[in-house]
């Protein structure tokens, strides 16, 4: 099993639309959760950390879910903005040695 | 925020040849950077942890005498893609941990990436 699994792509949805992906992980003293944007050929970008208590950033919400491993990512209202790759990141842990592991991605694409 | 300079953008090599990647940190000091390598398609993969003043942490199944990295400052970190060949032609990409070493909630910066093209 792979150390972080994501829902596999692409998701192609119209504008104003609500998608949801999720990612799952196999280390259970994994520490730290974040979801990173991509564009093609770019560098990703941090786009949202993902606490315990779940969180939101306008459109965005990401929640984790400790006891069956996984953390979710909402988007509402999709824009064609909104278009890109959405990588699950998982912090290593415990110990100190907080590397991050990255998921495959998920391809989102928004159309008019 | 904290920034991470990757150079070069871009480099076209012939077989053979070696190529050096640098990453700096422009407003912080990073003691760990991340080196990654990414296919077409495919998920950032880790090659190595680069720590200052000590030697890199390679993943497994990863050359450390093809893929030499230095981390001589607090601030600069190299990689060098040595004897460089076709299969070596990727998305290479550093990020640094902005708070240093330990959890941090605030993620990491990457570098803007180097696409390397071997020929």
């Amino acid at each position: 099993r792979k150390e972080v699994e994501q829902d596999p792509g692409p998701f192609n949805v119209p504008e104003g639309a609500t998608v949801a992906f999720n990612c799952t992980y196999s280390n259970s003293a994994s520490q730290s959760f974040f979801w990173y944007r991509q564009d093609c050929r770019k560098e990703p970008k941090l786009l949202m950390s993902v606490y315990s208590s779940g969180n939101e950033d306008g459109r965005f919400t990401a929640q984790l879910n400790r006891a069956s491993q996984y953390i979710s990512l909402l988007i509402r209202d999709s824009k064609l903005s909104d278009s890109a790759t959405y990588l699950c990141v998982v912090n290593r842990g415990p110990g100190g040695s907080y590397i991050p592991t990255f998921g495959r991605g998920t391809s989102l694409i928004v159309h008019p | 925020g904290a920034v991470v300079s990757q150079h070069p953008s871009r480099v076209i090599c012939k077989s053979g040849t070696s190529v050096k990647i640098e990453c700096r940190s422009l407003d912080f000091q990073a003691t760990t950077m991340f080196w990654y390598r990414q296919f077409p398609k495919q998920s950032l993969m880790l090659m190595a942890t680069s720590n200052e003043g000590s030697k890199a942490t390679y993943e497994q199944g990863v050359e450390k005498d093809k893929f030499l990295i230095n981390h001589a400052s607090l601030t600069l970190s190299t990689l060098t893609v040595t004897s460089a060949h076709p299969e070596d032609s990727s998305f290479y990409i550093c990020s640094a941990n902005t708070a240093g070493e330990g959890l941090n909630n605030y993620g990491y910066t990457f570098g803007s990436g180097t696409r390397l093209t071997v020929v």
